[in-house]
């Protein structure tokens, strides 16, 4: 147990779906983070959460949608994905300005 | 070493075995490094961390070399065990904010598949 809980595990959706990922750190950290992972690739930053204000947005397509609603807690909202957006997405959470990063046990997503 | 490509590098050890690790960084501003190991059906778990201004650290049965000139960083096992075959990730941060610190973004290698054979 990390102390970064993330649901649901698996989640196998359509293209036309709505959807959202859930995101809860018990580590009382400042930043929150998600991260795609794909076979074989590596981890690939998606959104930064600092204090609830979102510092960072690497290119991430507007079918993905994050929400920070306060420190603990970060949502990803799906709408409209496509097949290759299949793969585990990970949440993390890190103490403000330290690197180590801890994460959950990530949501492995289907897209059909 | 890590490297992109289609196909993760393997190392296979027995039980009991030393294991090395390697990894490429290419950032020579890169002042942190962490190694994370990772589980099937689970997300990646830190194991160590390093800084620029250190050459080694050692754990608990693993051991972070950090080669600054050459921008190589090694992790070592020892006396590898079963439970210890996961995917293995370096992660370099090369990142600053405004401010000249370091904030917590992190570039991570592909990963080494470490299988420990009985």
């Amino acid at each position: 147990e990390t102390g970064v809980t993330q649901t649901p595990r698996h989640l196998v959706m359509g293209m036309t779906n709505k959807k959202s990922l859930k995101c809860e750190q018990h580590l009382g950290h400042n930043a929150m983070y998600w991260y795609k992972q794909s076979a074989k690739k590596p981890l690939e930053l998606m959104f930064v959460y600092n204090f609830k204000e979102q510092t960072e947005n690497n290119s991430v397509p507007s079918r993905f949608s994050p929400e920070c609603p306060n420190s603990s807690h970060l949502f990803l909202h799906l709408h409209t994905l496509q097949p290759e957006d299949s793969a585990l997405y990970l949440c993390a959470s890190s103490q403000d300005a330290n690197e180590k990063l801890f994460f959950g046990s990530g949501t492995q997503l289907s897209v059909l | 070493g890590e490297s992109v490509g289609l196909h993760l590098p393997t190392l296979s050890v027995q039980e009991g075995d030393n294991s090395i690790i390697n990894c490429a960084y290419s950032n020579s501003a890169s002042d942190y490094f962490i190694w994370y190991k990772q589980e099937s059906g689970k997300g990646p778990q830190f194991i160590i961390d390093i800084r620029s201004n250190m050459d080694k650290r050692q754990g608990q049965r693993v051991t972070v070399l950090l080669n600054k000139t050459v921008k190589h960083l090694s992790l070592q096992i020892a006396a590898t065990q079963p439970g210890d075959s996961a995917v293995y990730f370096c992660a370099e941060n090369n990142h600053r904010n405004a401010g000249g610190t370091s904030y917590g973004k992190l570039t991570f290698g592909q990963g080494t598949i470490l299988t420990v054979h009985p």
